[in-house]
């Protein structure tokens, strides 16, 4: 299973731009690299999924480099709502099963 | 995306007694969800994977015959804590795949007394 590492917590202010990295560094051929959110007392939300190079939607985007080693979830202009923990999983089903398994993820908060 | 409905959103039991928490995928079918326990401030812990006809994978640590799970269709995994206890409490979240993502209902808190 691959394993991620994230810095537990991250601060910032409102309008900034917000980058966070993953590292995975046994991270798997066939492996996806997904973005969830939680707030509290809430399931988390997915965010963005990646194979490679550099993925965007209407939230964030997420620039993946060619060794796949790590993964950077950037936010664009967050504000007060984002203040939650995002997280990193790496797998997919694709070529075996898949066991979807949590990191300590990274605590943001929004500051004013 | 795809939607998973987790019922009830919050159950308070007295101690000895059993509840049943519900996990649906809305709109897709799930062979597998993956049940997870989360304590205040700490990571998703996963408990067991549940397998569509056949029986649930548990994680190491996790008493099968405490969590008892059943997958009986291609939409619905349920999740019984039997003989509940205080140490019990938490909050459970269960999850379904569509694709390659990981879909999470929204949790249930626990509440043993």
């Amino acid at each position: 299973l691959a394993k991620t590492t994230q810095p537990i917590s991250m601060d910032s202010y409102e309008g900034q731009e917000v980058n966070i990295t993953c590292s995975h560094n046994n991270i798997a051929t066939n492996d996806y690299i997904t973005w969830y959110q939680q707030f509290p007392s809430q399931g988390p939300r997915f965010i963005i999924q990646g194979y490679k190079t550099k993925v965007t939607n209407e939230v964030a985007s997420l620039f993946i480099p060619a060794d796949r080693k790590s993964s950077t979830l950037s936010l664009p202009r967050v504000s007060l709502s984002d203040t939650a923990v995002y997280y990193c999983l790496v797998g997919g089903t694709s070529g075996g099963s898949y066991i979807p398994t949590f990191g300590r993820g990274t605590s943001l908060i929004v500051h004013p | 995306g795809a939607v998973v409905s987790q019922h009830p959103s919050r159950v308070i039991c007295k101690s000895g007694t059993s509840v049943k928490i519900e996990c649906r995928s809305l709109d897709f079918q799930a062979t597998t969800m993956f049940w997870y326990r989360q304590f205040p401030k700490k990571s998703l812990m996963l408990m067991a994977t549940s397998n569509e006809g056949s029986k649930a994978t548990y994680e190491q640590g996790v008493e099968k015959d405490k969590f008892l799970i059943n997958h009986a269709s291609l939409t619905l995994s349920t999740l019984t804590v039997t003989s509940a206890h205080p140490e019990d409490s938490s909050f459970y979240i269960c999850s379904a795949e569509d694709g390659n993502i990981q879909y999470f209902g929204a949790g249930t808190r626990l509440s043993v007394l």
